[in-house]
Order: structure tokens, then sequence, then C-alpha cells
């Protein structure tokens, strides 16, 4: 594709359920990260991926949090039992390599109702 | 640990006049440092990395190694550049670590 497609663009949940958000990357991008977007919080690191390993999962928020990554591309984070604090914006980013600039996705907007 | 640290949550300046925003890193490597910018309604997007050395859209910002700073400016703000402003930094450990962002609003 030509650029960062994350699905859905928007998810409305009820609390304690599961959601699962997917990112596609852009193609041959090697470096992949999750990012947490709350008002006024600024982006809240979450996890990141050089091909299909997690080098990084220092930011998952809790053990509710998990991600992942198959053929160094698509990548799906999965919050479980979702709580109302879990409310936020999820941006996906990728890069060619980790020191390039990164390309982001239009986000995902979860509300936990 | 790598750390971004932007002071300001809010900058409003008038149409014109020059406009800073500061940025403080801790690392104790070398980092690779960028701005990135975040228009109404569009995606996050680099604005600029230091490696480049280049002036986008008017806007430069000088990599300083002693007061490990990266302040990004640009001396007549516009309308335009009203947006939310990120800086970031990739450490040896390839981690991408934004600030908290600060939001610029210029005024005619």
């Amino acid at each position: 594709g030509a650029g960062v497609s994350q699905s859905p663009s928007n998810k409305v949940t009820e609390k304690g359920k599961d959601v699962e958000l997917r990112c596609d990357p852009i193609s041959g991008h090697t470096a992949l990260y999750w990012y947490r977007q709350s008002l006024g919080q600024g982006l809240e690191f979450l996890i990141y991926f050089q091909g299909n390993s997690a080098p990084d999962k220092s930011g998952l928020p809790s053990d509710r949090f998990s991600a992942e990554r198959t053929g160094g591309s698509v990548s799906t984070l999965t919050i479980q039992r979702t709580q109302q604090e879990d409310s936020a914006v999820y941006l996906c980013a990728s890069s060619w390599q980790p020191d390039t600039e990164a390309f982001f996705g239009q986000g995902t907007r979860l509300t936990v109702v | 640990a790598q750390r971004v640290t932007q002071p300001e949550k809010l900058l409003s300046v008038f149409k014109g006049a020059p406009v800073e925003l500061k940025c403080n890193y801790s690392y104790s490597g070398s980092p690779e440092l960028f701005w990135y910018v975040q228009y109404s309604r569009q995606r996050l997007q680099l604005l600029l990395r230091h490696i480049s050395r280049e002036s986008i859209k008017g806007f430069t910002a000088d990599l300083n190694k002693g007061e490990t700073s990266f302040h990004l400016k640009k001396p007549f703000a516009q309308e335009e550049d009203s947006a939310m402003y990120y800086c970031a930094l990739v450490g040896s450990d390839y981690k991408l670590s934004f600030g908290a962002g600060t939001t610029v609003t210029v005024r005619a």
C-alpha cells in the first residue's frame, strides 16, 4: 500500500471485552512501533518490533496488552478485558530502518464504554 | 534510559513573530533526533531530523550536545504552522521515543 494502514479507524467496545487492532506497515519496512495517544498526554510508547521480534516491550501498560507481528509485516495489538482507561488513539508507525523516518498510520480511536 | 522533555504544552504566538519550541533530551550516547508535526486532522509526519541539517517550511533545529537540547525555531511564524509538534529520539537500542508534545497556535 501507499502508506501505513490501521484498522479499524474507530472501535467502541464494552468494558471487559477483548479488542484487536491491526497495523499494515509500508512494504519492506523492518521496524514497526505502537504508541498510545491520550488527550493531553502526548505519545506513549507501547512496543517496538524489528522484523518479527520485539526487543522492547517495556511500554505495555499491563499484562492485558500484547502484540505480535507475523511475516515481518502485519502487526496486531490485543487488549484483553478492556477498561475505560484504555480509551485512546492507538497509533502505529513503520520505518525502513529504526533510525530513519517513521511513517504513521491514521490511528485507531478506541472507546471503552 | 532515554528521555525527551518538551517543557511547554502550549505556545501561542502572533503571525510574523519568531517561535521557538524547546526540547531537551537525556541519553548517554549519540542519539538521532527528530521533530515530528501533526496538523489538524492529519497524520503525524516528519518535519526534520538533525542529521540532514535542512530547513523545512522555514524551521531549523540545532543539536546542542553540551546542553542536550534540540530546540526548533522559525523566525516568522505563519498561521499554517499551527499544529502539534513532537520532539523524538532514537538511541542505539533503536527505540523511538517522543516528548509530550507542544501545541502551537499562531494568531493573526
